[in-house]
């Protein structure tokens, strides 16, 4: 194991759910990610934290809304989403930001959107 | 600016064969070079990197070369291994400030037995 955990693995949800996609490194990393996984389609960074502030938020719409109450936990909370936001959704952490620190990712969570 | 572009989507070589994935990119102040290897059910995890002071990094039977001029690197398997079938994700970024990776499309490796 990487060290990244994420919950649920699997989550189906309505468009009108809410529902929160939770993460937890146990590696002492002070940054922390969220990435979207779509099919044929690169990894999308969507958010990113350093040391509990976000510093980075790639146009992401506001049904997804990003918390780190500390550097070990990471949510991603879903309002009203759309079919099209199904996808795998990854959590990764590293030392510091800079993109020469390895990212470890957690197994991800595969979300499906009805 | 910022894509990278990689080829192919699928990969089928057989066992002992040698596995070559290739990347381009765009951005010329990109200075970080990493490949990172995705089994089924797992997240992504760091495979090798390179940065462009050498032109080529051996680790076991993973080899980078690269092409500062042409922009271009690629990911070489030797001696490739039914366990070595995964997806491979090249990315690129800079190195000074906090830069994000910038990942390409991802190749589905695949070595028969």
């Amino acid at each position: 194991e990487t060290g990244v955990t994420q919950t649920p693995r699997h989550l189906v949800m309505g468009m009108t759910n809410k529902k929160s996609l939770k993460c937890e490194q146990h590696l002492g990393h002070n940054a922390m990610y969220w990435y979207k996984q779509s099919a044929k389609k690169p990894l999308e960074l969507m958010f990113v934290y350093n040391f509990k502030e976000q510093t980075e938020n790639n146009s992401v719409p506001s049904r997804f809304s990003p918390e780190c109450p500390n550097s070990s936990h990471l949510f991603l909370h879903l309002h009203t989403l759309q079919p099209e936001d199904s996808a795998l959704y990854l959590c990764a952490s590293s030392k510091e930001r800079e993109a020469y620190n390895e990212q470890f990712f957690g197994p991800g969570t595969r979300l499906t959107v009805l | 600016q910022q894509q990278v572009k990689q080829s192919p989507q699928s990969l089928i070589v057989q066992k002992g064969g040698i596995s070559i994935i290739n990347c381009a990119y765009e951005n010329t102040a990109f200075d970080y070079f990493p490949w990172y290897q995705q089994f089924p059910g797992k997240g992504p995890a760091l495979l090798i990197a390179i940065r462009p002071d050498v032109s080529e990094k051996k680790e076991g039977r993973f080899t980078i070369s690269f092409n500062k001029s042409a922009k271009q690197f690629s990911l070489h398997i030797m001696d490739s291994q039914p366990g070595d079938s995964a997806t491979y994700f090249c990315a690129a970024s800079r190195i000074q400030g906090a830069q994000k990776l910038v990942f390409g499309q991802g190749t589905r490796l695949t070595i028969n037995p």
